[in-house]
């Protein structure tokens, strides 16, 4: 079982839908988790940082963690063209001072005029 | 603040050459990690440097490897190059704390004939 697991998608969407993306997981070690947007030809971006289990809200993007389903989501409201990119989640846990990302695949939205 | 920077954006290289890729990370970061990223695996830890020192490293062979110099800039050298060798390498920049978000660069694109 892959730790992290998200569909590929590919996720096609109209302008002005609301986008819920996923991923599981399987490391219940895993405190730390984020969403990351990558443009083409482009590094990944952050775009939410959330610890422990919970609601955060930045403008259209929510995200939610369920460490007890080990689930995390993303929320798009009002999805907008320039919203196109791939999604990657990622989590990472701590042991002692050594850490590292761990990704998701990555879900290529296109958000469609 | 500047981002991460990473040089060259494209580099070409033949099957059995080396190849070192630079990364400037933001200042006043302390952590340099490297991913490499390709359309099978995603992304994939190759290794993370803080204050000069390697602290974690991934499952790749030991043909990869870098190193972190004084000011927090960071070096990586793929020797003997494979065509399994091409795809993304993105750097990434954080605090160094635990669960400290990355930031990334807009990495290398290296492409192996």
């Amino acid at each position: 079982q892959k730790e992290v697991e998200q569909d590929p998608g590919p996720l096609s969407v109209p302008e002005g839908a609301i986008v819920s993306l996923n991923c599981t997981y399987s490391n219940s070690a895993f405190q730390y988790f984020m969403w990351y947007r990558q443009y083409s030809r482009k590094g990944p971006e952050l775009l939410m940082y959330t610890y422990s289990s919970g609601n955060k809200e930045d403008g259209r993007f929510t995200a939610q963690v369920d460490k007890s389903s080990k689930y995390i989501s993303l929320f798009i409201r009002d999805s907008q063209p320039s919203d196109s990119a791939t999604y990657l989640c990622a989590m990472s846990a701590v042991e002692g001072s050594n850490y590292k990302l761990t990704f998701g695949k990555g879900t290529l939205l296109t958000v469609n005029p | 603040k500047a981002g991460v920077t990473q040089t060259p954006r494209y580099l070409i290289k033949t099957r059995g050459q080396q190849v070192t890729l630079s990364c400037s990370p933001i200042s006043g970061h302390r952590s340099v990690s490297w991913y490499q990223q390709t359309p099978g695996q995603g992304l994939q830890f190759l290794f993370e440097y803080f204050s000069e020192t390697q602290r974690n490293k991934g499952n790749f062979p030991g043909r990869f490897s870098g190193r972190q110099f004084s000011n927090s800039r960071s070096e990586m050298n793929v020797s003997t190059l494979e065509l399994g060798d091409s795809a993304l390498y993105l750097c990434a920049s954080s605090a160094g704390t635990g669960g400290s978000p990355l930031h990334f660069g807009n990495g290398t694109r290296l492409t192996v004939t």
